[in-house]
């Protein structure tokens, strides 16, 4: 995990704030992700970066922006935040190639909107 | 389109038994397979993999996963369970085609493992 990091780790806001979320990693890795999760529904992914000039949607982007700064930052931002987005929000880090496909996870950030 | 189920919310063993963990996938090319686990608090921390070659994969902790291609599962399964081991676990997959780049994760499978 800590090759992956995710500031904050937890945070509380008011519905209809402007909320950022970080993500950070020294594994060299191009690809990054965000996914949030909910109970009973696993992971679902929000956006994906294959380099800092390649952004995609996931399968549920709608509510969320992300900004990749460089290669081994990506930002979630939540523009205007609602109750329905109060999740565990979880960064990963893949490398491209074959050599290896599996992710690498941050330790989540865990947050409420009120 | 790629989709992972995992059938089982909850799976309860008693320490010493074995365990499988089960899961089913759905994906266009050739799947690349993944099992995950999360322990409180913390992320996904990846346990093994299945991408080509031998259908029996071994990964970390005593960990090891069948993939059986005409039933499309990759069961997670251990010969003899800790009460470590007691965990959240998911299952992935990714289309193992030039165009497959995401990953589609099941809901998870919630193990204990009795003392």
């Amino acid at each position: 995990d800590a090759d992956v990091t995710q500031t904050p780790r937890n945070r509380i806001t008011k519905t209809g704030k402007r909320i950022m979320l970080e993500c950070s990693q020294t594994k060299g890795h191009d690809r990054m992700y965000w996914y949030r999760q909910d109970p009973g529904l696993g992971l679902r992914l929000i956006y994906y970066s294959f380099d800092v000039k390649d952004i995609n949607k996931g399968e549920i982007s709608d509510g969320y922006s992300v900004s990749r700064q460089a290669q081994a930052k990506f930002s979630l931002s939540l523009e205007s935040a609602i109750p329905n987005q109060t999740a565990l929000y979880f960064c990963a880090t893949s490398a491209s190639g074959t050599a290896s496909y599996e992710q690498y996870f941050g330790p989540g950030t865990r947050l409420t909107v009120t | 389109a790629q989709s992972v189920a995992q059938p089982e919310d909850q799976v309860n063993v008693a320490e010493g038994n074995p365990l499988t963990v089960k899961c089913t996938y759905s994906v266009s090319g050739n799947p690349y397979l993944f099992w995950y686990v999360q322990y409180p608090n913390r992320g996904l921390q990846f346990l093994l993999k299945y991408i080509t070659g031998d259908n029996l994969v071994k990964g970390s902790y005593g960990f090891e996963a069948e993939f059986n291609k005409s039933q499309t599962s990759f069961h997670l399964k251990k010969p003899s369970a800790l009460v470590s081991d007691s965990a959240l676990y998911f299952c992935a997959v990714r289309d193992g085609t030039n165009t497959g780049n995401q990953f589609y994760f099941g809901t998870g499978t919630s193990l204990t493992v009795i003392p």
